[in-house]
């Protein structure tokens, strides 16, 4: 089945270092969208990435889609503490109708020591 | 005002009870989901479904039945409860029509088999 590889698992980095996690799709994806999860709380939708190449910018925040929709990046410029939680890709399938399906890579904890 | 409420945010049961999970979305979308979280934070899609027509019906023990009465709700009966059904689950729905739009998760309810 398809699967949806995310590394690193964890990221410790002090306030004000950048964090990058990255993202990659066994199938290519109809859109990739990134989640995030602070502790103890439910995965909150960032952005969706849908054409191939495309790049989106969120204040610091910067998400790439690979040219073979295969694979995706986040990247956080100058981390602040109120970026801590766990940040995890989706990819989107779809089989045909409305049969979609997002599966989730295995998130990345970031940690951000102040 | 919550969008995607789930009930009860925690449940503590012992081993071969029956439990529900109940799932209302506001946000007027056609498709709800099930997810479980597990204790290493991976986020697995159970079932799926769009206008009350199951379309996922991902590799789940049958002890699981999901139901939708109508588009806002969808139900998550759990039969003979399990030590490894023990998990954070969480509803989430979504729209298919504009670009923007991600799956917005409910709260999710925190399952321990005792």
């Amino acid at each position: 089945g398809q699967q949806v590889m995310q590394i690193p698992q964890y990221q410790h980095v002090q306030e004000g270092e950048d964090f990058t996690t990255y993202c990659n799709s066994s199938t290519t994806l109809s859109n990739i969208q990134w989640y995030k999860q602070r502790p103890g709380g439910h995965p909150v939708f960032l952005i969706q990435l849908v054409k191939s190449g495309e790049v989106k910018k969120q204040k610091r925040l910067t998400f790439q889609f690979g040219e073979a929709k295969k694979n995706s990046s986040l990247h956080i410029t100058a981390t602040q503490t109120t970026d801590v939680g766990t940040y995890f890709c989706a990819g989107l399938t779809n089989s045909g109708g409305s049969n979609y399906k997002l599966t989730f890579g295995k998130g990345t904890l970031l940690t951000v020591n102040p | 005002d919550t969008a995607v409420s789930q009930t009860p945010k925690y449940l503590v049961t012992q081993m071969g009870n029956d439990k529900s999970i109940k799932c209302e979305q506001n946000l007027g979308h056609d498709t709800m989901y099930w997810y479980k979280q597990d204790s290493k934070k991976f986020l697995k899609i159970m079932f799926s479904y769009n206008n009350k027509e199951l379309i996922i019906n991902e590799t789940v023990p049958n002890r699981f039945s999901p139901k939708s009465p109508d588009k806002a709700h969808l139900n998550l009966h759990i039969n003979s409860l399990e030590l490894g059904d023990s998990a954070v689950y969480f509803c989430a729905s979504s729209r298919w029509d504009s670009p923007n739009y991600g799956y917005t998760f409910g709260s999710g309810t925190r399952l321990t088999v005792v």
